[in-house]
């Protein structure tokens, strides 16, 4: 198993450019999700979903879109970048009671 | 939301030294999870443990979520222990998103 696979690892935009993050899943786990990490902030929660064709908001969703059309995909859009957006991007995955496996980042640089 | 803290935030150790993270969490929970981020950004689950104890190799952690806390315990640690654990919790029926501390920095020196 590949686990939780994220494309690209490395990211720079300009301000107002959009761009979408990629996350895939190959264990068949519902619940999916993207967070950020900024220094000495930890991880903060952006959105998930529990299932193909659920998603809900977590603690900043601003500036973000998601869409889960399937159980394996899990895209992040920005749709007009930000400077604050500048970040480390993680997706996850796990069963509802189960343990969580995160991807292994995308660095975003926003100009 | 949920208040998770973290302590202490920073850890600096000799190798073999043991040592013991705590979390505590505002609220009750059904899902607490630890992970540690290596060097090189990697987020590495520990453990699933929303209540109990459960023992790896030379981890361990223990929840109490009654009184809101739960512990991480490494023994004889190794440089490789390095880097920053993190504790996680929820609290909705298994499919809400895990609100994050800000972690432990832990330094094991040579």
């Amino acid at each position: 198993n590949a686990g939780v696979t994220q494309t690209p690892k490395f990211q720079v935009l300009k301000t107002g450019q959009s761009m979408t993050l990629q996350c895939a899943q190959d264990m068949n786990h519902e619940y999916m999700s993207w967070y950020r990490q900024d220094p000495g902030m930890g991880l903060r929660l952006i959105h998930y979903s529990v299932g193909a064709g659920i998603t809900d908001q977590g603690e900043v969703p601003n500036g973000y879109n998601v869409s889960r059309s399937t159980t394996e995909d899990f895209p992040l859009r920005l749709l007009s970048a930000a400077p604050s957006q500048t970040s480390v991007y993680f997706c996850a995955s796990r069963y509802p009671w189960g343990t969580q496996y995160f991807g292994p980042g995308t660095r975003l640089l926003v100009l | 939301g949920i208040q998770v803290e973290q302590s202490p935030p920073d850890l600096i150790l000799q190798e073999g030294a043991n040592s013991t993270l705590r979390c505590n969490f505002s609220d009750s929970v059904n899902n607490l999870q630890w992970f540690h981020q290596n060097p090189w950004g990697q987020l590495i689950n520990l453990f699933y443990i929303p209540s109990g104890t459960k023992q790896n190799g030379r981890l361990s952690a223990t929840t109490v979520a009654t009184e809101r806390y739960s512990l991480l315990y490494i023994s004889s640690s190794q440089t490789t222990d390095s880097g920053v654990y993190f504790c996680a919790v929820g609290k909705g029926g298994g499919a809400d998103g895990l609100t994050f501390g800000k972690g432990t920095h832990l330094i094991i020196q040579p």
